[in-house]
């Protein structure tokens, strides 16, 4: 099965400056990338998402790109703020018929004011 | 709409106890799931539904039962509670019809299992 590793565990950044982190996966069927953020009490939200067929996708502050050859993907996040403290989930899957997910551990994200 | 929705929010069972943890969606979803979140290991799916009436295991299905009995309920059962059962759960669910796979989450069930 899909196996996915999110380096690294915990990341301290200054407000303002930017933030990367790095997600590897193991099956090269999966086809579907997504990122969610949790903060503190609540479920999971997804932030932004990616298809293999895509190489980068950005969205305001936030972007994610894939590298299918070494099976990596990255979440960049620019000019951090307080709000964005959380902690964010990478995952892999597949779409179709029978659709899951294969999430990270995690990494808890602060951010210093 | 509320989106998805679990009950009960918190719980306390002895080893042993029985429970079933409700999730509801409102937003016609065919799929969805369980998964529990325990310190350092992120989200590990438990059982999923691609629609009423269907379930399949997930990463760690051992010691849980789940049903779909209506689309928009998905129950998860504990039969005999084991302190290792001890989590946070999440259900989430998604409509992959409309080529969108984002899962929605609840906002959680916390058990302790003493």
């Amino acid at each position: 099965g899909e196996n996915v590793e999110q380096h690294p565990s915990t990341l301290s950044v200054q407000e303002g400056d930017s933030a990367v982190i790095k997600c590897t996966y193991s099956d090269s069927a999966s086809n579907y990338f997504p990122w969610y953020k949790q903060e503190l009490g609540k479920g999971p939200q997804l932030i932004i998402d990616i298809r293999s067929n895509v190489g980068e996708k950005k969205d305001q502050r936030i972007a994610v790109t894939l590298n299918k050859t070494a099976k990596h993907f990255s979440l960049h996040i620019t000019e951090t703020q307080p709000e964005d403290s959380a902690v964010y989930f990478c995952a892999a899957g597949k779409t179709g018929a029978n659709s899951k997910l294969t999430f990270g551990k995690g990494i808890t994200l602060s951010v210093r004011p | 709409n509320a989106g998805v929705t679990q009950t009960p929010k918190f719980r306390v069972l002895k080893t042993g106890q029985s429970m079933t943890l409700l999730c509801a969606q409102d937003m016609n979803h065919e799929y969805m799931y369980w998964y529990r979140q325990d310190p350092g290991m992120g989200l590990r799916l438990i059982h999923y539904s691609v629609g009423e009436g269907t379930t399949a295991k997930g990463e760690v299905p051992d010691g849980y039962n789940v049903s779909r009995l209506k689309k928009q309920n998905f129950l998860l059962g504990l039969e005999s509670a084991a302190p290792s059962q001890t989590s946070v759960y999440f259900c989430a669910s998604s409509y992959p019809a409309d080529s969108s796979y984002e899962q929605y989450f609840g906002p959680g069930t916390r058990l302790t299992v003493t």
